[in-house]
């Protein structure tokens, strides 16, 4: 049980479709992040939340859309997405946002054909 | 991108034995060294923050250590048993809110 959850954990989809990833937190945590893990590269950060504010966007592509409607939930919402995508995308929540990414949800391993 | 290191790539040990890998990050504008534990099919887990010179860290048979003058750090596992065979991970933190993680090292240990 790692307290952040993430649905789902697999997905495959097209370069046409749209879809979301959805991040879950009951920690009582304030700071939320998005990182990508794509094969044989470290882990990169996407997005960071504070408070359901975004802090930082680490030059991510548009068709990369990140949402935050409460300090519990983050989305990042997809589409028009390119085969080069394709990599483990992982949730993480902190305390605040100094502390780094303190605890990681499974992924989602996402697929684009 | 700040550049992160870690070496070696991959290591594979048996049970029993002792390992050390090695994380090196910029040594201006520290804020802290973060190490994770991920094992396959799971999160990765977070093992240690360090932020201070010198800082020596354990937790059961793992414990780290950090040189922020000359920007290293040293994970070390004694006895090593199956169960910690995953992927050590580490991340610098500097100014702002990013983590700049390490490719990792991955760890097998066979009985």
């Amino acid at each position: 049980e790692t307290g952040v959850t993430q649905t789902p954990r697999h997905l495959v989809m097209g370069m046409t479709n749209k879809k979301s990833l959805k991040c879950e937190q009951h920690l009582g945590h304030n700071a939320m992040y998005w990182y990508k893990q794509s094969a044989k590269k470290p882990l990169e950060l996407m997005f960071v939340y504070n408070f359901k504010e975004q802090t930082e966007n680490n030059s991510v592509p548009s068709r990369f859309s990140p949402e935050c409607p409460n300090s519990s939930h983050l989305f990042l919402h997809l589409h028009t997405l390119q085969p080069e995508d394709s990599a483990l995308y992982l949730c993480a929540s902190s305390q605040d946002p100094l502390a780094g990414a303190g605890v990681f949800g499974p992924g989602t391993r996402l697929t684009v054909l | 991108i700040l550049n992160v290191e870690q070496s070696p790539q991959s290591l594979h040990v048996q049970e029993g034995d002792s390992t050390n890998f090695t994380c090196s990050f910029p040594s201006s504008n520290f804020y802290a060294l973060h190490w994770y534990r991920w094992e396959t099919a799971k999160s990765p887990e977070a093992l240690f923050v360090m932020t201070l010179n010198g800082d020596e860290k354990k937790k059961g048979r793992i414990s780290a250590t950090l040189n922020t003058k000359e920007g290293y750090s040293y994970l070390y596992i004694k006895g090593s048993q199956p169960e910690d065979s995953a992927t050590y991970l580490c991340a610098f933190e500097g100014s702002g809110y990013a983590l700049n993680f390490g490719k990792g090292t991955s760890l097998l240990v066979t009985p």
